[in-house]
């Protein structure tokens, strides 16, 4: 079980490119979870899913998209980057009926 | 709202010296209380939970309805005790998590 994967590891940005991060779960969890963790502030919510083809808005959505197409995998989307979408980005999931969740490696992002 | 407040962003002490990581929290209903921890170059992992009322690795903590505080505790802090710890509040009925700031612990040779 390679648990809860992350993909790319680390990108660099120019304000305005966009992107899409990569999450993927092999533990057929139902919810899946965007965090993202910036110094002083701790990890905040951005997006998060409580199954295949359903998104939610966290504490922080504005600039992002998400999608759960599949249930193993949850996109993170960045239509036009801004420099204040520096930071570290975690992907997260839980099976239904649980209480842990599970966190990925995270995304290490900057954007110029 | 919800609110999780850590008032330490930074915590430093000796090895063998007691250490207790500070979380206080707000909200309306009844919760559940977290404590996850990150160590260097380590994925966010569960430490432990309110409701398991368990030890992991030396640290315990208590749920205080009344002070609202779920404070970690460790009697005898060890090197490998240093990470950042996160205090993480789910509502009664829901599956998000708020997090709190995070404490960064130090420990000392």
């Amino acid at each position: 079980n390679a648990g809860v994967t992350q993909t790319p590891k680390f990108r660099v940005l120019k304000t305005g490119q966009s992107m899409t991060l990569l999450c993927a779960q092999d533990m057929n969890h139902e919810y899946m979870y965007w965090y993202r963790q910036d110094p002083g502030m701790g990890l905040r919510l951005i997006h998060y899913s409580v199954g295949e083809g359903t998104t939610a808005k966290g504490e922080v959505p504005d600039g992002y998209n998400v999608s759960r197409l599949k249930k193993q995998n949850f996109l993170l989307g960045l239509e036009s980057a801004a420099p204040s979408q520096t930071s570290v980005y975690f992907c997260a999931s839980k099976r239904t009926g649980g209480n842990e969740q599970f966190f990925g490696p995270g995304t290490r992002l900057t954007v110029l | 709202a919800q609110r999780v407040t850590q008032p330490e962003k930074l915590l430093s002490v000796f090895k063998g010296a007691p250490v207790e990581l500070k979380c206080n929290y707000s909200y309306s209903g009844s919760p559940e209380l977290f404590w996850y921890v990150q160590y260097s170059r380590q994925r966010l992992q569960l430490l432990l939970r309110h409701i398991s009322r368990e030890s992991i690795k030396g640290f315990t903590a208590d749920l205080n309805k009344g002070e609202t505080s779920f404070h970690l505790k460790k009697p005898f802090a060890q090197e490998e005790d240093s990470a950042m710890y996160y205090c993480a509040l789910k509502e009664t009925s829901g599956s998000r998590l708020t997090f709190g700031e995070g404490t960064q612990l130090t420990v000392n040779p």
